[in-house]
């Protein structure tokens, strides 16, 4: 696609309930993130992928917090009995193979998830 | 410990007069410096970036300055348009040392251009 897609634009869910959160990365891209972005805050580091490979995982906060890229284009982020604290747009973002200059990454418009 | 800072949360400028956004670090890792922009329910937008070796960039409108030895980069608009009131963002890149180039962001100024 031209872009990245997120989808859904907005989810609300109710304390406990698990959600999953869709990011279609632009065609080619090598390179995936997932970044949470709490109100009034920047984006915050989740976790990339290179192709299906999840070779960083370290800003995921918690173990309710999972995701997966298996074929090496579309990618998940799954919350597990998502909690308040959870409320937040999680920004998805691709980058072209291998990195000349700048660390340039696309965004989507991103997935803004309210728990209730 | 926030290594990237944006000690402003909001700017207000007139139309046609200059935009400076500021942005602090503390990590002499860094080795790219970006500005994205945001808008309302989009994505932020990549703007501009500098290489940590560079003291100046500039492209059309947008000039971006970093002061190494004081760990500080600004971001100047000039003229400002209505069209660029948004949330700026300051961004910068860090090898991450499991196969990626991280991004760390500041927390964002909310420029205004009246008109």
């Amino acid at each position: 696609g031209a872009g990245v897609s997120q989808s859904p634009r907005y989810k609300v869910a109710k304390r406990g309930q698990d959600v999953a959160l869709r990011c279609d990365p632009i065609s080619g891209h090598v390179s995936l993130f997932w970044y949470q972005q709490a109100l009034g805050q920047g984006p915050e580091f989740l976790t990339y992928f290179q192709n299906e490979a999840q070779l960083d995982k370290s800003g995921l906060p918690s173990d309710r917090f999972f995701a997966e890229r298996p074929e090496g284009s579309v990618s998940t982020l799954k919350i597990q009995r998502t909690q308040q604290e959870d409320s937040a747009v999680y920004l998805c973002a691709s980058r072209t193979t291998g990195v000349s200059g700048a660390n340039v990454l696309t965004f989507g418009a991103g997935s803004r998830l309210t728990v209730l | 410990d926030q290594q990237v800072k944006q000690n402003s949360p909001s700017l207000s400028v007139q139309e046609g007069r200059i935009s400076i956004l500021n942005c602090d670090y503390t990590n002499s890792m860094f080795d790219y410096f970006l500005w994205y922009k945001k808008y309302p329910a989009e994505g932020p937008t990549f703007l501009i970036s500098i290489s940590s070796i560079k003291d100046k960039n500039e492209d059309g409108r947008f000039t971006v300055f970093l002061n190494k030895s004081a760990k500080h980069l600004s971001l100047h608009i000039v003229p400002s348009q209505p069209g660029d009131s948004a949330v700026y963002f300051c961004a910068a890149s860090s090898y991450s040392g499991a196969g990626s180039y991280q991004l760390t962001f500041g927390k964002g100024t909310k420029l205004s251009v009246i008109p």
